[in-house]
């Protein structure tokens, strides 16, 4: 079973910042945080990934609470190109599956 | 560079006959994924290989299902006598190490009529 929970769909106006969260209240200290987005008909994307800190790059910034049991992807200035199934996921260092939960359908409104 | 690869992009098949799907990682990763998607739904784990460890294959659907990876190259997947229920994306990641994201291909669609 996925160890993240998210809300199942967001609505977000074009050019305003997307805030969406993720659960993971049983992470372990070792597991990082990774969001994905899938575009239709496409693969999923990597996005950003992080441990403890917060991280940004040219995509989107990851916030992770203190005690890491939340964290919110921040898409500063959303597009319509932005809607897609963003899938927060929790994995740790060493090899393992991974599983993905149902994530959540960013839809991004002209 | 290259990405994911993955062959055919679409297969259409008649039940009862047996598919082959194959994925070409990107050079160096040493992990592979597999990864059933039907329309509307999420990512559904199959198997994972890592280098020449045994793979996990905990996610099989039935035993019609298998794969195979050649060490650190590339991975096909094989369904046998299939089903109108196996109709769906099947998609293939890569890793280069056990902290490193994943990298999708952009899938295999298998109708099967």
């Amino acid at each position: 079973d996925a160890k993240t929970t998210q809300p199942p769909s967001m609505d977000c106006a074009e050019g305003r910042a997307a805030n969406l969260p993720c659960n993971h209240s049983t992470i372990s200290g070792n597991e990082y945080v990774y969001w994905y987005r899938q575009i239709h008909s496409q693969g999923p994307q990597y996005i950003i990934h992080g441990l403890k800190n917060n991280e940004t790059n040219e995509m989107a910034s990851l916030i992770i609470t203190e005690d890491r049991k939340s964290s919110t992807l921040i898409l500063p200035h959303a597009t319509l190109r932005d809607t897609a199934v963003y899938y927060c996921i929790v994995k740790g260092s060493s090899y393992d599956k991974v599983i993905f939960g149902p994530g959540t359908s960013l839809s991004v409104i002209p | 560079g290259a990405g994911v690869s993955q062959s055919p992009s679409n297969k259409v098949t008649e039940k009862g006959k047996d598919v082959e799907l194959r994925c070409d990682p990107i050079s160096g990763h040493t992990a592979l994924y597999w990864y059933r998607q039907r329309l509307g739904q999420g990512l559904e784990f199959l198997i994972y290989f890592q280098g020449n460890s045994a793979p996990d294959k905990s996610g099989l659907p039935s035993d019609r299902f298998s794969a195979e990876r050649t060490g650190e190259s590339v991975s096909t997947l094989t369904i046998q006598r299939t089903q109108q229920e196996d109709s769906a994306v099947y998609l293939c990641a890569s890793s280069f190490s056990g902290n490193s994201p994943l990298h999708f291909g952009n899938g295999t669609r298998l109708t099967v009529t």
